[in-house]
């Protein structure tokens, strides 16, 4: 079964800082990957996702990730950060193909940005 | 609007209730996920059903149930409440099967008093 771990429960930047997210999965097989972000009182909303080709994804809002296949991992990144940024973060992982489970979800990341 | 309708947007009950979640999915997808998010558990998988079939169960307690009718929407029955399935419970849709990525409703919030 594949697991995605989110290195940081929480973090704090002030703005205009620059953001890195951490995210590892563990799986056996190809996978694809996902980050998606929560507003307080919303539902998930996809920020960028990779499934093949160019490693470097970028996604809405300037937010882009890396996947690196050798490093099991799927970064987040944001050169500089807003206080609309105040979000949780999730990493998730689904098998190539789709896969009848789903996705699997990381614990999360608290960001919060100060003024 | 993510395309995901899912009702009520909130629900209390008490202990030993029974309560039903409703979902719509986004038009043209035929898959509904449904997940539980808590803040000690994170985001669980519950359950799967593709085109009115069941597809796969996650970690769904043997009290919860869900179906999905042939005009696709999707129910998730949670029966005999416990405070601990006090929870925001959402919904996704995907086609095909989430290999192209899935589109979150709002969620239910569910408040077991």
């Amino acid at each position: 079964a594949q697991s995605v771990s989110q290195h940081n429960h929480h973090v704090i930047l002030s703005e205009a800082a620059s953001l890195e997210l951490g995210c590892n999965y563990s799986y056996g097989g190809t996978v694809n990957l996902f980050w998606y972000v929560q507003y307080p009182g919303q539902h998930l909303q996809l920020l960028l996702k990779y499934f093949s080709g160019d490693p470097l994804v970028k996604g809405i809002k300037g937010f882009e990730a890396e996947f690196i296949k050798s490093k099991f991992s799927f970064n987040l990144r944001k050169p500089s950060v807003q206080w609309s940024d105040t979000a949780e973060y999730f990493c998730a992982v689904n098998k190539k193909g789709g896969g009848a489970d789903g996705l699997t979800f990381g614990k999360g990341t608290h960001l919060i940005i100060q003024p | 609007d993510s395309g995901v309708t899912q009702t009520p947007k909130h629900l209390i009950t008490a202990t030993g209730q029974r309560v039903t979640l409703r979902c719509s999915p986004r038009s043209g997808d035929l898959s509904v996920y449904w997940y539980q998010q808590s803040l000690d558990q994170g985001l669980q998988f519950l359950i799967h059903y593709y085109n009115g079939e069941e597809r796969a169960k996650g970690n769904i307690l043997e009290r919860f149930s869900a179906q999905q009718f042939p005009d696709l929407h999707s129910e998730l029955n949670l029966s005999s409440l416990e405070l601990g399935d006090s929870a925001l419970y959402f919904c996704a849709s995907s086609s095909p099967n989430g290999g192209y990525g899935y589109t979150f409703g709002s969620g239910t919030r569910l408040t077991v008093v």
